[in-house]
């Protein structure tokens, strides 16, 4: 069975503090892995999809990584505005479906 | 393009009775599913489908019936609501590709369930 963890559940940073979230997965053959933000009362918004280890995607102040058993979001110099629940899911090979963890909700303080 | 829209965006219910939450999309993607999010459990699937006629079980199916008569629409039927249903509820689409899975999904702006 397809399982997503992610770490830490919740994470306090300075603006300006860099700092990465983790995702953990064990997935039979992975198809692909997707990041998503989430503002409160609002549905996730896609960020990135990673589909093999060692590739890497950038948008602005983030960058997602992977490995064969875990992403990573880093967050460089946030700020304010990069406040959210980060979610993070996998599709495993044969699977017509996402499994998402249960999110890093981030606070950046200014 | 609307992307994708969902009716209602709240909803209050008592015990035992029934509705339909709806949801529609622009953009012809032939993949459409539904998500409830409760605190601490993130999001989980309740049924998919690949495209019209076609529809299946995700991972929280029991309580809801779903049906795809065109691409465009995906409603999620409660058929006798229960508090355990109170949640928020996601329709999403995406396109499909064989060779590398999905695309990314579009969310709608959710549906706020209380069921007394």
């Amino acid at each position: 069975e397809d399982q997503v963890t992610q770490s830490p559940e919740a994470l306090r940073l300075q603006e300006g503090e860099s700092s990465s979230l983790n995702c953990s997965y064990t997935v039979s053959g992975l198809r692909g892995l997707f990041w998503y933000r989430q503002d409160p009362g609002k549905g996730p918004e896609f960020l990135f999809t990673l589909y093999s280890a060692g590739e890497e995607k950038e948008k602005e102040r983030l960058k997602a990584t992977l490995t064969k058993k875990e992403s990573f979001l880093h967050i460089t110099a946030p700020k304010p505005e990069d406040s959210a629940t980060y979610l993070c899911a996998v599709q495993g090979g044969g699977a017509q479906k996402l499994v998402f963890g249960q999110g890093t909700r981030l606070t950046i303080n200014p | 393009n609307a992307g994708v829209t969902q009716t209602p965006k709240f909803q209050v219910l008592k015990t035992g009775q029934s509705m339909t939450l709806q949801c529609a999309q622009d953009m012809n993607h032939e993949y459409m599913s539904w998500y409830r999010q409760d605190p601490g459990m993130g999001l989980r699937l309740i049924h998919y489908s690949v495209g019209a006629g076609i529809t299946d079980q995700g991972e929280v199916p029991n309580g809801y019936n779903v049906s795809r008569s065109t691409t465009e629409d995906f409603p999620l039927r409660l058929l006798s609501a229960a508090p355990s249903q109170t949640s928020v509820y996601f329709c999403a689409s995406s396109y499909s590709r064989w060779d590398r899975g999905f695309g990314e999904q579009f969310f709608g702006p959710g549906t706020r369930l209380t069921v007394l």
